[in-house]
């Protein structure tokens, strides 16, 4: 079964801050890996989504990497804002179904 | 606006009450699936669809069933409530089984049974 694990499981950083949340993977058999911004209560929202095929993909100030082979895959966060203060989870698509990690609590301070 | 729509946001049952999570979208999505989500696990998959009338089972499908009649709709249906049901559920739909264009999520549905 595949186990996704995401460290650190909580985060506390200053605005303006560069930082990277990690997701590791067990199984490298994926079709895409996806990550997601979850705020309290609240549903999912997806920030990016890496084909299996591809080593990254970047929307403003997002940037996701993927290292298929060894199971890994970061998520940067350039100049980081109170707004980004979220739960990140990420995912990994087998095919029929996501396995999620159990998240990253990111809470960044004015 | 496209995306899935979950009914209803928050409930409260009593064991042994039963009672359906309706789920809807509008994007022409082939897949859709079921999810909850329990502190420190992470979300689980509890059904999912690759079609109208095909349905099967993820890894926590006990105590829930579902059909899919149409493309737009999944619902899910809690036979007789347990506490152990209380959970955050959320519906998700996909153009394709292996998620070529990512998941969408609807907002979730609180379910507290009591």
């Amino acid at each position: 079964k595949q186990e996704v694990t995401q460290i650190p499981a909580a985060l506390s950083v200053p605005e303006g801050e560069n930082l990277v949340l990690n997701c590791s993977f067990t199984d490298s058999a994926i079709y895409n890996l996806q990550w997601f911004r979850q705020d309290p209560g609240k549903g999912l929202t997806s920030l990016l989504l890496i084909q299996s095929s591809q080593r990254e993909q970047t929307s403003g100030r997002l940037n996701a990497s993927l290292d298929k082979s060894s199971g890994r895959s970061t998520l940067y966060i350039a100049a980081s804002q109170p707004g980004d203060s979220a739960t990140y989870l990420c995912a990994v698509n087998t095919g029929n179904q996501f396995y999620f990690g159990t998240g990253t609590s990111l809470t960044v301070i004015p | 606006n496209a995306g899935v729509t979950q009914t209803p946001k928050f409930q409260v049952l009593k064991t042994g009450q039963s009672m359906t999570l309706q789920c809807a979208q509008d994007m022409n999505h082939e897949y859709m699936s079921w999810y909850r989500q329990d502190p420190g696990m992470g979300l689980r998959l509890i059904h999912y669809s690759v079609g109208a009338g095909i349905t099967d089972q993820g890894e926590v499908p006990n105590g829930y069933n579902v059909s899919r009649s149409t493309t737009e709709d999944f619902p899910l249906r809690l036979l007789s409530a347990a506490p152990s049901q209380t959970s955050v559920y959320f519906c998700a739909s996909s153009y394709d089984r292996w998620g070529a264009y990512g998941y969408t999520f609807g907002s979730g549905t609180r379910l507290t049974v009591v």
